[in-house]
Parts: C-alpha cells; sequence; structure tokens
C-alpha cells in the first residue's frame, strides 16, 4: 500500500530556508511517475510547487521557481523541498503527492500533509 | 500564464443533480482532473483525464469537457460529498489549479 509522509519542521523563521522531506513507502521512488509537491495556505486554495523525476528531472511553478529546489534520493526512497527566504505568505499545509506526467497530469496518492508556520 | 476559474460555491439538495464548472481557454484541448477535500483532510483525485473515475469513486461521479469548460457532475449527491472541489489542468510544464469551489448539500 503505498503511504506518503511529510516530514520537517512546523516553524521557520522569516528570511529562513524551509526543508522538508517525502517520505515513500510501500512503492519504489524509480517508477513511471513523477513526485509532486503542493501547498494549502490557510483557509484558500491549492498552489503546486513542483514535482521531480527519479532521474532528478524537475517541473516547477514559474512563480516559485527562484526560491524552490525539489530532489530526490533514491537509495532512502525520499523525496525533499527547500524554499529558500520564507515569509509569511508562505505559511501553509504541505503535501507531497505522486504525480502521472506521461500524456495525463494527475495526483493520484497524497501524503497527510504538514502545516508549516512562518513566523518569528 | 494559463488560468482555470470556478466558481466560488454551488448548492444542492440531496438526491439532485450537482454541476461545477471549471473554465478555461480552450480547456477542452487539454485533459483535466478533479479533486475532492473535506475539511482538515488531504485532496482525492475523483476523476482524471476529463471522465476516468479511479478504483473506488462512486459512479454519481462524472465529467465533460469540451470548448473552454469542463463540469464535474455529481448525480444524486449525498451528504458526504459536501467539500471542496478543485479541477486542474498541465499547462506549459507546470500544473495549474482552479480556486475551488464549495459543494454545500443541503
Amino acid at each position: 500500500q503505498l503511504q506518503l509522509q511529510e516530514s520537517g519542521p512546523g516553524l521557520v523563521k522569516p528570511s529562513e530556508t524551509l526543508p522538508l522531506t517525502c517520505t515513500v513507502s510501500g512503492f519504489s521512488i524509480n517508477s513511471d511517475y513523477y513526485w509532486g509537491w503542493v501547498r494549502q495556505p490557510p483557509g484558500k486554495g491549492l498552489e503546486y510547487i513542483g514535482s521531480v523525476y527519479h532521474t532528478g528531472n524537475t517541473f516547477y511553478n514559474p512563480s516559485l521557481k527562484s526560491r524552490v529546489t525539489i530532489s530526490v534520493d533514491t537509495s532512502k526512497n525520499q523525496v525533499s523541498l527547500k524554499l529558500n527566504s520564507v515569509t509569511a505568505a508562505d505559511t501553509a499545509v504541505y503535501y507531497c503527492a505522486r504525480q502521472h506526467v506521461f500524456t495525463v497530469y494527475y495526483f493520484d496518492y497524497w501524503g497527510q500533509g504538514i502545516l508549516v508556520t512562518a513566523s518569528s | 500564464s494559463y488560468e482555470l476559474t470556478q466558481p466560488p460555491s454551488v448548492s444542492v439538495s440531496p438526491g439532485q443533480t450537482a454541476s461545477v464548472t471549471c473554465s478555461g481557454d480552450k480547456l477542452g484541448n487539454r485533459y483535466v482532473c478533479w479533486y475532492q477535500q473535506k475539511p482538515g483532510q488531504s485532496p482525492v483525485l475523483v476523476l482524471y483525464q476529463d471522465v476516468k473515475r479511479p478504483s473506488g469513486i462512486p459512479e454519481r461521479f462524472s465529467g465533460s469537457n469540451s470548448g473552454n469548460t469542463a463540469t464535474l457532475t455529481i448525480s444524486g449527491t449525498q451528504p458526504m460529498d459536501e467539500a471542496d472541489y478543485y479541477c486542474q489542468a498541465w499547462d506549459s510544464s507546470t500544473v495549474v489549479f482552479g480556486g475551488g469551489t464549495k459543494l454545500t448539500v443541503l
């Protein structure tokens, strides 16, 4: 049974870097899927952050691309997100999800999400 | 950048048919998927490739996509269907989400 679990700090200071990890269990990252990050500010809608393939190939939301790095560690079956120079606007629940990206594009498995607050 | 527009809210009576729309330029030329999200929970995929239902999604969920509008239809809406619904498409190598529609069943 595929499961995704986000982990990382629940509180990040403004201007610092937010690091998150998604651990995938029950399924190999070395497969024909991308692994993505989506966030949701409190009371607001979903926002795409980016995705990574096991080869390291990535897609990013253009509005966040300058501050985001998404990488993969196949030996640990993990995907990582780093968001630089955070502000209060980056306060959100961050989800990782498995993504189909060949011909059709959708997220079929989601983690439970992790709330990250950017505050001093 | 590409935009998807959804009505903020839709209301439906139990047992009736609910329609949630998603509009975008020539959206019918792209595949659309839909997610359901209940309070405090992660999104759940309910439709992909415009009309396909993942395993476990009830048959009352159906979809269409033509012209500039994709539609999620819920037939025989049940109280458990009350949730936020998001459409999603792919454009210029990035994911685009609609703003979400709150479906109220009353």
